[in-house]
């Protein structure tokens, strides 16, 4: 399977506890990006990576939350001590940088914060 | 104004219907315009990818973009039970990743009816 690979598929965390994704992207693809996605919505972005380089993480990104890209394969995605708004799908994305982004998603990662 | 407009839905037809799905934008530097589909609980898979105005046929699918109207269109021809998802559009202005990146609509749950 050549394309971008999500884990765990599902999480079940307490509130105040930390979790972490992981993201391998498709691997010839430079760029990284993390979305979040609430039902009944649109993707909304988080942060994306360039290559190990993390170029811009947006608004919504608070304190709590961490990406890192050791080495501009893998991803992960902390999250340290859970709220239940934190409660969504967090969906992997990669693309080669060109104009015009055509991303390319993973299955995502369900978190239930209880 | 949303960026990106899109009705929710649902949107019901019988199968063997033509649907017609539809995004409206206000962003006048948009130019690269994307149909992403997502079934229950995955992650959206890339469908359409058009830049600037015209029409780009796939098999069953057809997307057009009126860039004078700001209005851009999926059509299903012979819709299957199978095309029964959430229709995301997506679309950039092609300046770079991140928040210049994709912008999503909310996406319209489609139920093809057997």
């Amino acid at each position: 399977d050549t394309g971008v690979s999500q884990n765990p598929r599902h999480k079940i965390t307490k509130r105040g506890q930390n979790v972490t994704f992981r993201c391998d992207p498709i691997s010839e693809h430079n760029r990284l990006y993390w979305y979040r996605q609430t039902l009944g919505q649109g993707p909304e972005f988080l942060t994306y990576f360039q290559n190990e380089a993390q170029l811009e993480k947006s608004r919504l990104l608070s304190d709590r939350f961490s990406a890192e890209r050791p080495k501009g394969s893998f991803s992960t995605l902390e999250i340290q001590r859970t709220e239940q708004g934190d409660s969504a799908m967090y969906l992997c994305a990669s693309s080669i940088r060109d104009r015009g982004e055509k991303l390319f998603f993973g299955s995502g990662t369900q978190l239930s914060v209880l | 104004q949303k960026e990106v407009e899109q009705d929710p839905g649902p949107l019901s037809v019988p199968e063997g219907a033509i649907v017609s799905l539809n995004c409206t934008y206000s962003n006048s530097a948009f130019q690269y315009f994307m149909w992403y589909r997502q079934y229950s609980r995955k992650g959206p898979e890339l469908l359409m990818y058009t830049y600037s105005s015209g029409n780009k046929e796939d098999g069953r699918f057809t997307a057009q973009v009126d860039k004078s109207s700001k209005y851009i269109s999926l059509f299903i021809r012979d819709s299957q039970p199978s095309d029964s998802a959430t229709y995301l559009c997506a679309m950039s202005a092609g300046t770079g990743g991140g928040a210049d990146g994709l912008t999503f609509g909310k996406g319209t749950h489609l139920i093809i009816q057997p």
